[in-house]
């Protein structure tokens, strides 16, 4: 069946070190990607979409690019900051469907 | 706009209670959706609903029941509540675009449910 996996965390980062945050989907279909993020005590918010492969989606120094060849949708930035501290979802959704499809989430921790 | 507002935000049930948990948009999206997230899992679906009147199951919908009688509403119905229903439960909706299944959900901040 569809499904996104993502690396596990807690991922524990300095201040302005580089970001990576895996994911890779299996789908029978042509999905869209997204990145959502949580921060604490809230709900989800998208970060980040793209609905094509080779479509590269950025927000607030977040950037992901669809790589349709490796099946993956991996979360990079240059340059994290303690704000940044939150869980990370990747999930996608299909063209016959409107539903989303949830990685477990990834715990990113960025200390001062 | 509010976005999505789900009350309440924390709830203690007993085995076998029953509760409803509330979700309300402001924003006229026709699609509503419930997730239920556990601990170091992903959101797992419960019901959905496409438009007023019309809802569908998703994932994990045992245990579950939920309503759209208007576009605004979407309340999740709880009936003889068990244990493995405890968990933070989320209201989200979106407004259906050209690109299908490119449309963004809204979430709402979630309902902490303990059942003991």
């Amino acid at each position: 069946g569809d499904s996104v996996t993502q690396m596990e965390g807690p991922v524990t980062l300095s201040e302005e070190a580089f970001l990576t945050i895996n994911c890779t989907y299996t789908a029978t279909g042509y999905p869209s990607l997204f990145w959502y993020v949580q921060y604490p005590g809230e709900g989800l918010q998208l970060l980040l979409k793209a609905t094509k492969a080779d479509d590269k989606g950025s927000n607030k120094g977040f950037e992901a690019t669809y790589r349709k060849e490796t099946t993956s949708f991996h979360l990079e930035k240059g340059s994290v900051q303690v704000s940044d501290s939150a869980v990370y979802f990747c999930a996608l959704s299909l063209r016959a469907t409107n539903k989303l499809i949830f990685g477990t989430g990834t715990l990113l921790a960025v200390q001062p | 706009n509010a976005g999505v507002t789900q009350t309440p935000k924390f709830r203690i049930l007993k085995i076998g209670q029953s509760m409803t948990l509330q979700c309300a948009q402001d924003m006229n999206h026709n699609y509503m959706y419930w997730y239920r997230q556990d601990p170091g899992m992903g959101l797992k679906l419960i019901y959905y609903s496409v438009g007023a009147g019309i809802t569908d199951k998703g994932e994990v919908p045992n245990g579950y029941n939920v309503s759209r009688s208007t576009t605004e509403d979407f309340p999740l119905r709880l009936e003889l509540a068990a244990p493995s229903q405890t968990s933070v439960y989320f209201c989200a909706s979106s407004y259906p675009t050209r690109g299908r299944g490119q449309e963004t959900q809204y979430f709402g901040p979630g309902t902490r449910l303990l059942v003991l």
